[in-house]
This record gives structure tokens, sequence and C-alpha cells, in this order.
């Protein structure tokens, strides 16, 4: 079963407004880490932000928050005041903090495309 | 600095010729993976090693070989690349447990 849906097609947002990318995820464990991660068009993954399913307060980091809403199991990623430079692929991750035994690896949704326009 | 280090950047190769994509990281970290990404098909996991001496398949194994002889290094071998492992390639790794992957700055492999 998959873990993490992103479902959202392509999204064109005007540059200086908020985007938001959805995420649901699906876990029977009570401890899990959901991230984003932003991988631009030359490659590289750089992590984002990351959220514990223990913390009670959502994560922000500079212009990117995560609304966390543990009861129905997503972690919407919220841009504020978009720039040509966050054009790029998105991904939602989650892990799952079972053991240290068995491959508990991080978890992809497909991504989420977004092209920010002047 | 804390990262992964994964060589090469781009590669270039012919079919049945030998190759070896070089990762290291400086962070201690016990779980290394590789990953390969293709469009329409997300990021799938190659093979994992959860410490040294450690290794195991992941979602799409074949054709790849790993080893982990040291806690640093996990190299990911091509014995013989077909032009299906065309392909951009990464290299992760972190700490065991609920916590994000460190990734390498990917290899874009292409095989003729």
């Amino acid at each position: 079963a998959q873990k993490i849906t992103q479902t959202q097609p392509g999204m064109f947002v005007q540059e200086k407004e908020a985007v938001t990318l959805d995420c649901t995820y699906d876990t029977s464990d009570q401890s899990y880490g959901l991230f984003w991660y932003k991988q631009p068009s030359s490659g590289e993954m750089i992590f984002l932000i990351y959220q514990g399913s223990y913390d009670e307060q959502n994560a922000t980091e500079g212009r990117y928050s995560l609304n966390f809403q543990k009861a129905r199991k997503s972690a919407n990623l919220v841009i504020s005041a978009s720039q040509l430079g966050d054009s790029a692929m998105y991904f939602c991750a989650m892990r799952e903090g079972v053991s240290d035994y068995g491959n508990n690896r991080l978890a992809f949704g497909k991504g989420n495309q977004v092209v920010v326009i002047p | 600095e804390a990262q992964v280090t994964q060589n090469p950047r781009y590669l270039i190769t012919v079919t049945g010729k030998k190759l070896t994509v070089t990762c290291s990281q400086n962070m201690n970290h016990e779980y290394m993976s590789w990953y390969r990404q293709d469009p329409g098909l997300g990021l799938r996991q190659i093979y994992y090693s959860m410490n040294v001496e450690v290794t195991d398949k992941g979602d799409v194994p074949e054709g790849y070989k790993v080893s982990r002889k040291e806690k640093r290094n996990f190299p990911l071998i091509l014995e013989s690349p077909s032009p299906n492992q065309t392909s951009l390639y990464f290299c992760a790794s972190s700490l065991n447990g609920p916590y994000g992957y460190t990734f390498g700055s990917g290899t874009r492999l292409t095989v003729v």
C-alpha cells in the first residue's frame, strides 16, 4: 500500500503568492517523521522541513511551514511569498521509527511540480 | 561540513562496461541507501545498508551490487550496465530511526 500520497497535478503559482502542497500518509506507527524535499531542475534533493509525530506545534523554517493534522494523517507544505527560485518538484516523505531492525526506509510520494510565474 | 559525497556527477558509458559510483558520508550514519529516480516512477530503492557488512536488497536490485566495508563508504557497482539502467542515482545516509536522509548530489548515468 502506498504510504505517501501526493495527488495534485502540476501547479502554476504567481510570484509572491502562497502555495499549499498536499500530502497524506498512511502508518500505524506512533513514532514517525514527516519530511519535505525540494528538487530543482538541477536534480539535487534539498531538505526543507521536518515534523515529528509527537510534535504539537507545526514546523516552520523560514518561508516554509508544515500544516500537520495528525488525525487526518496529512502534512501539507505551505510556501509563503513564492519566489522564482521555488520552481521545482516537491516531495513529501515519511519514515517510521519502528526499530533498528529491518528496512525502515524513507518512503516518498510521487512529487508535486510547482512553477512560479512572474 | 556534514555531507554525502557522491561521484561522478555525470557519467556516460557503454553497455557492458563495469562501473562504480562512489558514495561517502562524514556523519557517522549507520544507514545508507541507493535510489534511482526515473520519470513517472519516482524514487525507487536499489539497496540499503543498516551498518558495516550489513546490506540488503531494496525494490529494484537487479543489475546492481553494493558493499559496506567501512561505515562511511557505500559504493554502487554496475557489473554489466545496460541501457535500462540509464537514470538519476542518489546515495543517501541517515541515523536509524524516524530521521530524514542526507542526500548526495546525484549521478546522472547514461548507458548507450
